[in-house]
């Protein structure tokens, strides 16, 4: 099974600012079949990127996506309100499919 | 627009039963596989159930393989799941989500509302 750590637990940003969120698997991900996703507050989680780069239907493009292998990067440049969020990173490379632990942005 | 409707859930006690339904729509359920994912309460995500489009194929997590079983509908747009056995670690929400499917298996792009499971005596 492959492990996905992501870095850092929580990331405080002001808005308007870049965010940047790690996700690092214990070994290589096939096809680089990596995702992102958001969840809010009380809310499902929403599919942002996969293939590690593609966004996801109706995403914005401050949203991106990069890393191979085993090293994964979610890059949200301008932080929006309702970007404060918690982000799983998922691969999909290998059964069974894992989630990370998840990176919680909040405000700073 | 697509949308994914959950019912069934709730209180439970250990050892007991309970059905999960998702009624989909806005778009042809049959040429999607289907997901059910959980999430503990303050936890993160777990896929515990996968079935192929027309169910030919499922998948289980090794934490309900036994206990759990996932069906399909394809005539009623209906996605199941069977829980039995259950156990306090099950207590969670559970997800009904979509597999993107075209581009890979395990993507989920569509998520139902969730519905919260407790187990407890």
């Amino acid at each position: 099974e492959i492990v996905l750590t992501q870095s850092p637990d929580t990331l405080s940003v002001s808005p308007g600012e870049r965010a940047t969120l790690s996700c690092r698997a214990s070994q290589r991900v096939r096809s680089n079949s990596l995702a992102w996703y958001q969840q809010r507050p009380g809310q499902a989680p929403r599919l942002l990127i996969f293939g590690t780069s593609n966004r996801g239907t109706g995403i914005p493009d401050r949203f991106s996506g990069s890393g191979s292998g085993t090293d994964f990067t979610l890059t949200i440049s301008r932080l929006e309100p309702g970007d404060f969020a918690v982000y799983y990173c998922q691969q999909y490379g290998s059964t069974p499919w894992t989630f990370g632990p998840g990176t919680k942005v909040e405000i700073k | 627009d697509v949308h994914l409707v959950q019912s069934g859930g709730g209180p439970v006690n250990p050892g007991g039963s309970l059905r999960l339904s998702c009624a989909a729509s806005g778009f042809t359920f049959g040429s999607y596989s289907m997901n059910w994912v959980r999430q503990a309460p303050g936890k993160g995500l777990e896929c515990v159930s996968s079935i192929s489009s027309i169910g030919s194929y499922v998948y289980y997590a090794d934490s309900v393989k036994g206990r759990f079983t996932i069906s399909r509908d394809n005539a009623k747009n209906s996605l199941y799941l069977q829980m039995t056995s259950l156990r306090a670690e099950d207590t969670a929400v559970y997800y009904c989500v979509r597999d993107e499917t075209v581009t890979s298996w395990g993507i989920f792009d569509y998520w139902g509302q969730g519905t919260l499971v407790t187990v407890s005596s």
